[in-house]
């Protein structure tokens, strides 16, 4: 079993659709991260969070440190949004990283 | 400012030949990580440097080697190529260990 599993694995949404994507970790972490890769595969740092909720435009992070869970929600979905969602978490020395959820968005 | 840079942004090697990667922090960042990306998998850690020295290191083999510099970049170097090692390189810059991290735009390596 993955120390940090992810669902779904895919995912496709209309334009303007909500859309939650989920993240469970089973080892201890200091933070996590949430990043988005494009094809050709460049990764952006969307999030790192502790605790609580983070929120920037229409992207929204939630952490459950005692659950060991975490969401990315994404409001008003478009298709510029379609890439591979990813989440990582911050172990000692490194980051330990989800397989990945590819979102697409059809218009 | 530059983000992280990553150079070279393609490459390719026979099996068997030796590569260096090389990866630029952003401006004032002291901590460089390197992971490895297979096609359709996640990224897996092979090392982290902070301040010069390894701090942390993955389940890689000894052919997989690091360093970091004065000014804070970073090599990564691959022996004996296999085709295995076929993946994309990414390196993440952070200003300490266990800081917001940043990703270069990868190197992606193809052993033929």
């Amino acid at each position: 079993k993955n120390e940090v599993e992810q669902s779904p694995q895919n995912l496709t949404a209309q334009e303007g659709e909500f859309i939650t994507i989920n993240c469970s970790y089973s080892v201890g972490i200091s933070a996590l991260h949430w990043l988005q890769q494009h094809p050709g595969g460049g990764i952006v740092s969307l999030f790192m969070l502790s605790s609580g909720k983070k929120k920037h435009g229409r992207l929204i992070a939630t952490i459950n440190i005692q659950e060991k869970h975490s969401s990315l929600h994404i409001t008003a979905s478009h298709p510029r949004d379609s890439a591979v969602y990813i989440c990582a978490a911050f172990n000692t020395d490194k980051l330990i990283f989800g397989t990945g959820t590819r979102l697409q968005v059809f218009p | 400012d530059a983000g992280v840079t990553q150079s070279p942004t393609h490459l390719i090697k026979t099996r068997g030949q030796q590569v260096t990667l090389r990866c630029s922090p952003i401006s004032g960042h002291k901590s460089v990580s390197w992971y490895q990306q297979v096609l359709g998998q996640g990224p897996q850690f092979i090392f982290q440097y902070y301040e010069k020295e390894e701090r942390g290191r993955g389940n890689f083999p000894d052919r997989f080697s690091a360093r970091q510099f004065p000014n804070y970049s970073s090599e990564l170097n691959v022996n004996a190529l296999l085709l295995g090692d076929s993946a994309l390189y990414l390196c993440a810059s952070s200003a300490d260990m266990n800081t917001e991290a940043f990703f270069g735009q990868g190197t992606r390596l193809t052993v033929v």
